[in-house]
């Protein structure tokens, strides 16, 4: 079955710092990856996607991903967190349907000054 | 460019009541795709759609229902709503209808928060 876990529910960071926000997932084939983030009362902004070979994706404000096979990880991180990254991240796998994808249940990060 | 656009932003209803959601997708764009997010989880996905065809559906009761007009805007139907309906009901599009291997991103909206009482 396809699945996604997303194990950390919130993540706190001062600013400045480096941030990582973990997501496992499950799936038969090939993943297909993505990053999304979420602020207040908005809906889902697409951040990155995993691409297939590239171990490190780099993606929009600074946001990289790094993909480890052999973990089944695919790990949002950022050199210097900003108090303006504060968010619900989510992380998404393509489903068994084409226009389906699958939803971690979402990391809360709050990045303190 | 406008982005994905859905209305009404804000919704009350009733047990029981019918409920019509509308979004209309980033111009060029041909598929869309509809997500329940309920408080403090993901989103799932309820409905694809694309050439007004229904693509895909998820886990959803069938008072779930939905369609695609010719100019690729859609509409998510929601009969007899119940209690456990009230969420945050997403849309999102994509250029074309997505395979199972695409890494093809989709593009959200901001949703329309329905409540019920």
């Amino acid at each position: 079955a396809q699945s996604v876990a997303q194990p950390e529910d919130q993540v706190n960071v001062a600013e400045g710092n480096p941030l990582t926000v973990k997501c496992t997932y499950s799936v038969s084939g090939n993943p297909y990856l993505f990053w999304y983030v979420q602020y207040p009362n908005r809906g889902l902004q697409f951040l990155l996607k995993y691409i297939t070979g590239d171990n490190l994706v780099k993606g929009s404000y600074g946001f990289e991903a790094e993909f480890n096979k052999s973990q089944t990880s695919f790990h949002l991180k950022k050199p210097s967190a900003l108090v303006s990254d504060s968010a619900l991240y989510f992380c998404a796998l393509r489903g068994n349907q084409g226009g389906k994808l699958i939803f971690g249940q979402g990391t809360e990060l709050s990045v303190k000054p | 460019d406008a982005g994905v656009t859905q209305s009404p932003t804000h919704l009350i209803k009733t047990r029981g009541q019918q409920v019509t959601l509308r979004c209309s997708p980033i111009s060029g764009h041909k598929s869309v795709s509809w997500y329940q997010q309920v408080l403090g989880q993901g989103p799932q996905f309820i409905f694809q759609y694309y050439e007004k065809e229904e693509r895909g559906r998820g886990n959803f009761p069938d008072r779930f229902s939905a369609r695609q007009f010719p100019n690729y805007s859609s509409e998510l139907n929601v009969n007899a709503l119940l209690l456990g309906d009230s969420a945050l009901y997403l849309c999102a599009s994509s250029l074309e209808v997505e395979s199972v291997t695409s890494n093809q991103p989709q593009h959200f909206g901001d949703g329309t928060r329905l409540s019920i009482l």
